[in-house]
């Protein structure tokens, strides 16, 4: 079974772009969760969405949303992006909320 | 709120001695504790889990962990460390009732010959 896949894999922007980063979840899991994973630190939760919806967000400003697909699939928009939002970022998929998340390999963003 | 500890940020071992990896957790209800790894340039692979049941948890690759409440830790070992077993380790708190992961700040393995 394929596992959890994320697009694009690199990403290079300049301060005050916008930026879109896809995740197709492991097949017949409902839920994905973002993660973000700056050098040297652990991931910080960002979102979770569960059936289309949003069940939880983490401390990440409003210029960071998502949304999920009837397919499950996700996208994880970064508006007006800032140095600091360089980072790996990480999509995991679950069957349900609470289950185990299995993480897809992410894409790393540079911000110029 | 949920929090990890990871006493830590750099454990090296020769190969063939044993590893231990600290991991202490704050929590309101039970928790459910998890360990990660991450290889240079990849995501995250789940190594073991304890959600109920059994509190000494075996993984994949050989380790091990025990979650002891008294002691609010999650400790994760390995018997005898091999050169494969170099990465980024990460301990991770959620419970019955949230949907999110709170890591640790990661300790990095290096493993000597």
């Amino acid at each position: 079974d394929a596992g959890v896949t994320q697009s694009p894999t690199h990403l290079i922007k300049t301060r005050g772009q916008q930026v879109t980063l896809r995740c197709s979840p492991i097949s017949g899991h409902k839920s994905v969760s973002w993660y973000q994973q700056v050098l040297g630190q652990g991931p910080q939760f960002i979102f979770q969405y569960y059936e289309k919806e949003e069940r939880g967000r983490g401390n990440f400003p409003d210029r960071f949303s998502a949304r999920q697909f009837p397919n499950y699939s996700s996208e994880l928009n970064v508006n007006a992006l800032l140095l600091g939002d360089s980072a790996l970022y990480l999509c995991a998929s679950v069957l349900t909320p609470i289950e185990t998340q299995y993480f897809g390999p992410g894409t790393r963003l540079l911000v110029l | 709120a949920q929090s990890v500890t990871q006493l830590g940020s750099h454990v090296s071992v020769s190969e063939g001695a044993l590893v231990l990896l600290r991991c202490n957790y704050s929590s309101s209800v039970p928790p459910y504790l998890f360990w990660y790894v991450q290889y240079p340039n990849q995501g995250l692979q789940l190594l073991l889990k304890y959600t109920t049941g059994a509190t000494l948890v075996k993984g994949i690759n050989g380790f091990e962990a025990e979650f002891k409440k008294s002691e609010t830790s999650f400790h994760l070992t390995k018997p005898s460390a091999h050169m494969s077993d170099a990465a980024e380790y990460f301990c991770a708190v959620s419970s019955p009732n949230d949907y999110k992961l709170s890591f640790g700040a990661g300790t990095t393995v290096t493993v000597r010959a």
